[in-house]
């Protein structure tokens, strides 16, 4: 069965810091990742999404994810965070249907 | 920009009581999914429906859970006979579908917060 696992529930920056979620995921077939963003009292919004080619996606707001087949990995980056950034951030994973397999995400608070 | 809406924001009910939780996907979408978030959980799928019918469920979706699409527009969720633990965010999304290198994205709406009592 699919499944995603963000191993960090919480992380607290100051701003100018760089981030890196951590997302593993779990399917033995081809797999379309994405990287989704929810600001308080917003709804669910795409950052970025691989589904092939270059492993390293680059998406909205200076984000970026590097997918490492090796690792079944897609860790979320930003090399400045800023305090707009304060979100809760899901890794979600499609592999052989259209359906979301989400990870149970991750709540960043970026401190001025 | 388009976007996915649901209504009502908040609904409170009584256990055992049905609801409706509606739904306007993105007007030229074609697929439709109901999602759901209990406090503290993760996003949980429950449905996609494409060409008037359901193509995926969960185990969550049993026979006390229904979707339509009543009127080219809205796409409901119903719930017949609301438990406790029905209680939680429910997220429609809609795409336009997969594409030839993947699926496309999917939107989603901004929630109902289903609190049964």
């Amino acid at each position: 069965a699919q499944s995603v696992s963000q191993h960090n529930h919480h992380v607290i920056l100051s701003e100018a810091a760089s981030l890196e979620l951590g997302c593993n995921y779990s399917y033995g077939g081809t797999v379309n990742l994405f990287w989704y963003v929810q600001y308080p009292g917003q709804h669910l919004q795409l950052l970025l999404k691989y589904f092939s080619g270059d492993p390293l996606v680059k998406g909205i707001k200076g984000f970026e994810a590097e997918f490492i087949k090796s690792k079944f990995s897609f860790n979320l980056r930003k090399p400045s965070v800023q305090w707009s950034d304060t979100a809760e951030y899901f890794c979600a994973v499609i592999g052989n249907t259209d359906k979301l397999i989400f990870g149970t995400g991750t709540r960043l608070q970026v401190f001025p | 920009e388009p976007e996915v809406t649901q209504t009502p924001s908040h609904q409170v009910t009584q256990m055992g009581q049905e609801v409706i939780l509606r739904c306007v996907p993105i007007s030229n979408h074609l697929y439709f999914y109901w999602y759901r978030q209990i406090l503290g959980q993760k996003v949980e799928f429950l449905v996609s429906f494409y060409n008037n019918e359901i193509s995926e469920k969960s185990e969550i979706f049993d026979d006390q859970f229904s979707v339509e699409r009543p009127d080219g527009s809205n796409f409901t969720l119903k719930i017949r006979s609301t438990k406790l633990e029905d209680s939680a965010m429910y997220f429609c999304a809609s795409s336009e579908g997969q594409l030839a290198g993947g699926y496309n994205e999917q939107f989603f709406g901004p929630g109902t917060r289903l609190t049964v009592l």
